[in-house]
């Protein structure tokens, strides 16, 4: 049971480019989020999902697209990455939203110069 | 916007010290849940508090959730190195929002 798989673990950009982080689960989880974490600001929700078909802001979506095609998969995507977005990046699914616990990946470490 | 607080943003202690973190919120809480982040690692579910007044117990680690639902603290008695990391709480409520997070260093 690999629960939340995240990828890559590491990445690094140049100012401007695109790219799209990979979440999956295999929990059948109906929720999932995506987080950024950056020094003394903890944990930001930057996108969720509460089911297939359905997605909706955090509190720091600019400049972050997400899609929820199926259940397991849902990726993020930078369209032209900027200094400010590098930061650890933290995939999260729950069996429902609102009172099941949340099952993180591993992080994505990124840099973008 | 929903939102909750957490104090002390550091806490260093003697190893065998206890340590306590808390959350507060301006508004009620349906319920607070608590994470546990290694160094280096990601957050680790630990807890979830529901009703007004509970305390849950896990070995050194105890939970309270206030009576108003405003409130929250997680108390760990004796600390040891492994007890390292940041901890966090969140409100898992309409959407999934953490506050900044404890750092407890242990100094040996």
């Amino acid at each position: 049971n690999a629960g939340v798989t995240q990828t890559p673990k590491f990445q690094v950009l140049k100012t401007g480019q695109s790219m799209t982080l990979q979440c999956a689960q295999d929990m059948n989880h109906e929720y999932m989020s995506w987080y950024r974490q950056d020094p003394g600001m903890g944990l930001r929700l930057i996108h969720y999902s509460v089911g297939a078909g359905i997605t909706d802001q955090g509190e720091v979506p600019n400049g972050y697209n997400v899609s929820r095609s199926t259940t397991e998969d849902f990726p993020l995507r930078l369209l032209s990455a900027a200094p400010s977005q590098t930061s650890v990046y933290f995939c999260a699914s729950g069996r429902v939203l609102g009172n099941s616990p949340l099952h993180f990946g591993n992080g994505t470490r990124l840099t973008v110069t | 916007g929903q939102q909750v607080m957490q104090i002390p943003q550091y806490q260093h202690v003697q190893e065998g010290e206890d340590f306590t973190t808390y959350c507060n919120s301006s508004t009620t809480l349906s319920n607070i849940q608590w994470y546990k982040q290694r160094p280096g690692g990601h957050p680790v579910f630990l807890i979830q508090l529901v009703k007004s007044g509970e305390v849950k117990k896990q070995k050194r680690l105890t939970f309270q959730f206030g009576e108003a639902k405003k409130n929250s603290s997680l108390h760990i008695t004796a600390t040891q190195t492994t007890d390292v990391g940041t901890y966090f709480c969140a409100e898992n409520g309409d959407k999934i929002i953490f506050g900044k997070g404890t750092r407890l260093h242990i100094l040996p």
